[in-house]
């Protein structure tokens, strides 16, 4: 069974340091992808970086980066240089490549950017 | 530049009552989700459609019936709503197995 774990429930940090959220795995499927999303407060839901598990480099976007370590089942996000705009939910999310496609969350960490 | 749109924003429902919630995407998508958002818990998925014509059962299926009615459309149905069902509902597609997932903006759902 695929599952997705969050283990920080909040965190802060303070403006213009990094900051990483955890999030690890458990699937028995050989080729997955992993994503993370940005929830602010307004609700949506918007897509920051993707790394496949075939993927031999960690995935980079601007200011986020995705620490990927396969064999600890462990993808967890990095902001650096944080923003106000910043603070917002943040989920962790996995799907197989092949074979049943369910696309499942984390339970997420809220992450507040200090002044 | 529509994505995936959701209808209502909001419902509240009677215990008992029935309802759909609908959900169309314009970008041509194969695969459809939906889920359930509550406090603490995370996305929840419910029902999913890997392509048009399937769907499949989610993490948290019981009580909801989904159609995928064609590639666009996915709809989620509550029989007979329950206390527990309020929450809010997210719509999301996405185009293959390693491209993201776009959203609706959620439906916000309270039973009484």
């Amino acid at each position: 069974a695929q599952k997705i774990t969050q283990t920080q429930p909040g965190m802060f940090v303070q403006e213009k340091e990094a900051v990483t959220l955890d999030c690890t795995y458990d699937t028995s499927d050989p080729s997955y992808g992993l994503f993370w999303y940005k929830q602010p407060s307004s609700g949506e839901m918007i897509f920051l970086i993707y790394q496949g598990s075939y993927d031999q480099q960690n995935a980079t976007e601007g200011r986020y980066s995705l620490n990927f370590q396969k064999a600890r089942k462990s993808a967890n996000l990095v902001i650096s240089a944080s923003q106000l705009g910043d603070s917002a939910m943040y989920f962790c999310a996995m799907r197989p490549t092949s074979g049943t496609y369910k696309y499942i969350f984390g339970t997420g960490t809220r992450l507040k950017v200090l002044a | 530049n529509a994505g995936v749109t959701q209808t209502p924003k909001f419902q509240v429902l009677k215990t008992g009552q029935s309802m759909t919630l609908q959900c169309a995407q314009d970008m041509n998508h194969n695969s459809m989700y939906w889920y359930r958002q509550d406090p603490g818990m995370g996305l929840r998925l419910i029902y999913y459609s890997a392509s048009e014509g399937t769907t499949d059962k989610g993490e948290v299926p019981n009580g909801y019936n989904v159609s995928r009615l064609n590639k666009r459309e996915f709809s989620l149905r509550l029989e007979s709503a329950a206390p527990s069902q309020t929450s809010v509902y997210f719509c999301a597609s996405s185009a293959t197995v390693n491209t993201e997932a776009f959203f609706g903006q959620g439906t916000r759902l309270t039973v009484v």
